[in-house]
């Protein structure tokens, strides 16, 4: 069965360093979203992505963050200058036009 | 807009009793809904899912959530809990309007099952 991977499993970096988180969507999928999960909160939207472009973002995705899609089966977060706040579990999620949306495993990023 | 209230941060069940885990939604739109479990420092796993038709679904591990548009709510249910049930469940909403979409989620129930 396809499905979502993600890496690295884990990342630490410190404080001010930028970091790629990497996703590896569903193949026939074309909607692909990142989303994070701070340490005992509940997961949060950060960003849609559609066509090659951001269909839909929140206010957590700010300038420090971009997506990217660099060839025809990654998916990447970066996140510019990172910050202490900025430690928590992203996901990402691939889904076909509409319905279910299947997450990866989660990225833990750990920000000293 | 789209919201989801899970009632109950943490639920505690003994081995063997119902589980009850409840969810309201919020949407301007039909909704999807959703059940996702996380078992600690591990990702998302889809339970069930609601999005069109019969209006009581069946997820895996015999778990089961009936969706009440009158009431809109989306509780989930087991009728005898196992050990293996502990982890962390989230309800989510994906407000049905065709294209991309967000799933909104609720801030989670624990459940902790108790020998």
């Amino acid at each position: 069965e396809p499905e979502v991977t993600q890496t690295p499993s884990h990342q630490v970096t410190q404080m001010g360093q930028e970091v790629i988180l990497r996703c590896v969507p569903i193949s026939n999928h074309l909607y692909f979203y990142w989303y994070r999960q701070i340490l005992g909160q509940k997961v949060e939207f950060l960003v849609s992505f559609y066509n090659n472009e951001i269909s839909e973002k929140s206010e957590i995705f700010d300038d420090q963050f971009s997506v990217e899609r660099p060839d025809g089966s990654n998916f990447t977060l970066k996140i510019r200058s990172t910050k202490l706040e900025d430690s928590a579990m992203y996901f990402c999620a691939s889904s076909k036009v509409s319905g279910e949306q299947f997450f990866g495993p989660g990225t833990r990023l750990t920000v000293l | 807009a789209q919201s989801v209230t899970q009632l109950g941060s943490h639920v505690s069940v003994s081995e063997g009793a119902l589980v009850l885990l409840r969810c309201n939604y919020s949407s301007s739109v039909p909704p999807y809904l959703f059940w996702y479990v996380q078992y600690p420092n591990q990702g998302l796993q889809l339970l069930l899912k609601y999005t069109t038709g019969a209006t009581l679904v069946k997820g895996i591990n015999g778990f089961e959530a009936e969706f009440k548009k009158s009431e809109t709510s989306f509780h989930l249910t087991k009728p005898s809990a196992h050990m293996s049930d502990a982890a962390e469940y989230f309800c989510a909403v994906i407000a049905n309007s065709g294209g991309y979409q967000k799933v909104t989620f609720g801030t989670g129930t624990k459940l902790q099952v108790i020998p």
